[in-house]
Protein backbone atom coordinates (compact mmCIF):
# COMPACT_ATOMS: atom_id res chain seq x y z
CA UNK A 1 0.00 0.00 0.00
CA UNK A 2 0.79 3.57 -0.16
CA UNK A 3 3.72 4.52 2.37
CA UNK A 4 5.17 7.30 3.85
CA UNK A 5 8.94 7.35 4.76
CA UNK A 6 10.58 9.18 7.53
CA UNK A 7 13.68 10.06 8.23
CA UNK A 8 15.65 9.32 10.11
CA UNK A 9 14.55 7.21 12.43
CA UNK A 10 16.16 7.84 15.13
CA UNK A 11 17.75 11.37 16.21
CA UNK A 12 19.68 12.26 19.08
CA UNK A 13 20.51 16.08 19.23
CA UNK A 14 21.70 18.51 22.19
CA UNK A 15 19.37 21.17 23.47
CA UNK A 16 19.62 24.35 21.38
CA UNK A 17 20.65 22.64 18.00
CA UNK A 18 18.41 22.90 15.51
CA UNK A 19 17.07 19.91 14.05
CA UNK A 20 14.80 18.76 10.92
CA UNK A 21 13.21 16.12 10.30
CA UNK A 22 12.12 14.99 6.96
CA UNK A 23 9.32 13.16 5.34
CA UNK A 24 8.73 11.93 1.81
CA UNK A 25 4.90 11.63 1.70
CA UNK A 26 2.71 9.24 -0.44
CA UNK A 27 3.11 10.61 -4.20
CA UNK A 28 0.57 12.77 -5.23
CA UNK A 29 -1.41 13.21 -2.13
CA UNK A 30 -2.17 16.98 -1.26
CA UNK A 31 -2.79 16.99 2.60
CA UNK A 32 0.33 16.82 5.38
CA UNK A 33 0.38 16.47 9.07
CA UNK A 34 2.73 16.09 11.77
CA UNK A 35 1.68 14.31 14.96
CA UNK A 36 3.61 14.49 18.55
CA UNK A 37 3.47 11.23 20.61
CA UNK A 38 5.18 10.63 24.07
CA UNK A 39 5.60 7.44 25.13
CA UNK A 40 3.24 5.94 23.26
CA UNK A 41 0.38 7.93 24.30
CA UNK A 42 -2.00 10.64 22.99
CA UNK A 43 -0.89 11.39 19.14
CA UNK A 44 -0.97 15.09 19.19
CA UNK A 45 -1.79 17.25 16.63
CA UNK A 46 0.81 19.81 15.42
CA UNK A 47 0.05 21.59 12.38
CA UNK A 48 -1.41 20.79 9.23
CA UNK A 49 0.12 21.74 5.98
CA UNK A 50 -1.42 22.24 1.70
CA UNK A 51 -0.79 24.00 -1.14
CA UNK A 52 2.20 25.74 0.60
CA UNK A 53 0.77 26.71 3.67
CA UNK A 54 0.54 26.01 7.42
CA UNK A 55 -3.84 25.37 7.53
CA UNK A 56 -3.86 25.05 11.14
CA UNK A 57 -1.56 24.49 14.10
CA UNK A 58 -2.23 23.97 17.35
CA UNK A 59 -0.71 25.21 20.98
CA UNK A 60 2.08 22.78 20.75
CA UNK A 61 3.26 23.87 18.03
CA UNK A 62 5.67 26.68 19.10
CA UNK A 63 7.57 29.24 17.73
CA UNK A 64 10.83 27.35 17.75
CA UNK A 65 8.68 24.91 14.63
CA UNK A 66 8.70 25.46 11.07
CA UNK A 67 7.52 23.53 8.70
CA UNK A 68 7.89 23.22 4.39
CA UNK A 69 7.67 21.24 1.28
CA UNK A 70 10.48 23.11 -1.00
CA UNK A 71 9.67 22.41 -5.04
CA UNK A 72 7.67 19.17 -3.66
CA UNK A 73 10.42 17.69 -2.16
CA UNK A 74 10.52 16.05 1.66
CA UNK A 75 7.79 18.06 4.02
CA UNK A 76 10.10 18.75 6.76
CA UNK A 77 9.41 20.27 10.22
CA UNK A 78 12.62 21.93 11.48
CA UNK A 79 12.75 22.77 15.80
CA UNK A 80 15.00 25.81 16.31
CA UNK A 81 16.35 25.63 18.98
CA UNK A 82 15.06 22.40 20.57
CA UNK A 83 14.26 22.01 24.24
CA UNK A 84 14.41 18.70 26.74
CA UNK A 85 10.49 18.59 26.48
CA UNK A 86 10.56 18.05 22.52
CA UNK A 87 11.77 14.38 23.10
CA UNK A 88 9.20 12.73 21.26
CA UNK A 89 8.45 10.26 18.18
CA UNK A 90 7.64 12.87 15.66
CA UNK A 91 4.53 10.94 12.87
CA UNK A 92 3.85 12.48 9.12
CA UNK A 93 1.11 11.75 7.54
CA UNK A 94 -0.41 12.60 4.28
CA UNK A 95 -3.39 12.26 2.49
CA UNK A 96 -5.11 13.04 -0.94
CA UNK A 97 -8.50 14.45 -0.78
CA UNK A 98 -8.09 16.11 3.06
CA UNK A 99 -9.99 15.30 6.50
CA UNK A 100 -12.23 12.43 5.05
CA UNK A 101 -10.03 10.31 3.19
CA UNK A 102 -7.49 7.66 4.95
CA UNK A 103 -4.84 9.67 6.10
CA UNK A 104 -1.12 7.75 5.91
CA UNK A 105 1.29 7.76 8.68
CA UNK A 106 5.06 7.18 8.43
CA UNK A 107 6.93 4.89 11.23
CA UNK A 108 7.84 8.38 12.94
CA UNK A 109 11.19 9.80 13.85
CA UNK A 110 12.03 9.30 17.59
CA UNK A 111 13.48 12.59 18.80
CA UNK A 112 15.84 12.84 22.00
CA UNK A 113 16.88 15.99 23.24
CA UNK A 114 19.92 16.06 25.62
CA UNK B 1 -9.49 22.76 17.32
CA UNK B 2 -11.90 19.64 17.86
CA UNK B 3 -12.34 17.80 21.35
CA UNK B 4 -12.56 13.91 21.13
CA UNK B 5 -12.57 11.92 24.26
CA UNK B 6 -11.62 8.20 24.70
CA UNK B 7 -12.82 5.74 26.95
CA UNK B 8 -11.12 3.22 27.92
CA UNK B 9 -7.36 4.21 28.48
CA UNK B 10 -7.04 0.47 29.70
CA UNK B 11 -9.08 -2.25 28.61
CA UNK B 12 -8.63 -5.81 29.90
CA UNK B 13 -10.47 -8.50 28.28
CA UNK B 14 -10.36 -12.29 27.62
CA UNK B 15 -9.62 -13.83 25.13
CA UNK B 16 -13.05 -14.81 22.73
CA UNK B 17 -15.23 -12.10 24.62
CA UNK B 18 -15.76 -9.08 22.94
CA UNK B 19 -14.16 -5.13 23.45
CA UNK B 20 -16.02 -1.72 23.06
CA UNK B 21 -14.42 1.44 22.59
CA UNK B 22 -16.09 4.52 22.81
CA UNK B 23 -15.82 8.19 21.75
CA UNK B 24 -17.41 11.59 21.78
CA UNK B 25 -16.28 14.41 20.06
CA UNK B 26 -17.67 18.27 19.83
CA UNK B 27 -17.85 19.64 16.65
CA UNK B 28 -20.61 19.25 14.46
CA UNK B 29 -19.15 19.70 11.44
CA UNK B 30 -17.00 16.50 11.87
CA UNK B 31 -17.92 13.77 9.00
CA UNK B 32 -15.26 11.40 9.42
CA UNK B 33 -14.08 8.93 11.93
CA UNK B 34 -11.37 6.70 11.41
CA UNK B 35 -10.29 4.21 13.67
CA UNK B 36 -6.67 3.28 13.86
CA UNK B 37 -4.18 0.36 15.35
CA UNK B 38 -0.81 0.96 16.69
CA UNK B 39 1.49 -2.12 17.78
CA UNK B 40 4.38 -1.07 20.30
CA UNK B 41 7.21 1.09 17.94
CA UNK B 42 5.00 1.28 15.18
CA UNK B 43 2.67 3.53 13.23
CA UNK B 44 -0.70 4.15 13.13
CA UNK B 45 -2.84 1.70 10.29
CA UNK B 46 -6.04 2.43 9.64
CA UNK B 47 -8.25 -0.08 10.58
CA UNK B 48 -11.81 0.59 9.76
CA UNK B 49 -13.59 3.94 9.19
CA UNK B 50 -16.78 5.20 9.14
CA UNK B 51 -18.55 8.83 7.52
CA UNK B 52 -21.54 10.48 8.95
CA UNK B 53 -23.91 9.21 6.44
CA UNK B 54 -23.58 5.82 7.69
CA UNK B 55 -24.41 4.72 11.45
CA UNK B 56 -22.99 1.50 11.17
CA UNK B 57 -20.06 -0.06 9.54
CA UNK B 58 -18.78 -3.80 10.18
CA UNK B 59 -15.52 -5.72 8.79
CA UNK B 60 -14.84 -8.96 9.96
CA UNK B 61 -15.03 -8.70 13.54
CA UNK B 62 -14.79 -4.49 13.58
CA UNK B 63 -17.88 -2.63 14.01
CA UNK B 64 -18.13 0.79 14.58
CA UNK B 65 -21.17 2.55 15.53
CA UNK B 66 -22.08 6.52 14.88
CA UNK B 67 -24.39 8.82 16.65
CA UNK B 68 -24.29 11.47 15.09
CA UNK B 69 -27.30 13.20 17.38
CA UNK B 70 -25.39 12.43 20.57
CA UNK B 71 -21.45 13.02 19.02
CA UNK B 72 -21.05 9.64 19.84
CA UNK B 73 -19.13 6.34 18.25
CA UNK B 74 -17.33 3.12 19.04
CA UNK B 75 -15.74 0.59 18.21
CA UNK B 76 -16.37 -3.25 19.25
CA UNK B 77 -14.33 -5.89 18.50
CA UNK B 78 -15.79 -9.47 18.47
CA UNK B 79 -14.24 -12.68 19.59
CA UNK B 80 -10.93 -11.05 20.47
CA UNK B 81 -7.50 -12.56 20.04
CA UNK B 82 -4.52 -11.76 21.03
CA UNK B 83 -3.09 -10.45 18.34
CA UNK B 84 -5.86 -8.03 19.11
CA UNK B 85 -3.84 -6.25 21.75
CA UNK B 86 -2.42 -2.54 20.75
CA UNK B 87 -3.18 0.57 21.44
CA UNK B 88 -6.46 1.85 19.56
CA UNK B 89 -7.04 5.46 18.48
CA UNK B 90 -10.41 7.00 17.81
CA UNK B 91 -10.37 10.23 15.40
CA UNK B 92 -12.56 12.44 13.99
CA UNK B 93 -12.58 15.02 11.04
CA UNK B 94 -13.50 18.01 9.56
CA UNK B 95 -12.37 20.65 7.34
CA UNK B 96 -9.21 18.82 6.84
CA UNK B 97 -8.51 18.63 10.31
CA UNK B 98 -8.17 15.16 12.41
CA UNK B 99 -8.18 15.30 16.00
CA UNK B 100 -7.27 11.99 17.90
CA UNK B 101 -8.44 10.53 20.79
CA UNK B 102 -6.49 9.83 24.04
CA UNK B 103 -5.91 5.87 23.00
CA UNK B 104 -7.50 2.74 24.85
CA UNK B 105 -4.41 0.19 25.48
CA UNK B 106 -6.11 -2.65 24.64
CA UNK B 107 -4.96 -6.02 26.25
CA UNK B 108 -6.52 -9.60 25.37
CA UNK B 109 -5.07 -12.14 28.12
CA UNK B 110 -5.48 -15.57 26.45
Amino acid sequence: GPKVLQIPSHQIIDMGQMVTLNCDPVSNHLYFYWYKQILGQQMEFLVNFYNGKVMEKSKLFKDQFSVERPDGSYFTLKIQPTALEDSAVYFCASSGQGGDTEVFFGKGTRLTVV
Amino acid sequence: GEQVEQLPSILRVQEGSSASINCSYEDSASNYFPWYKQEPGENPKLIIDIRSNMERKQIQELIVLLDKKAKRFSLHITDTQPGDSAMYFCAASSNNRIFFGDGTQLVVKP
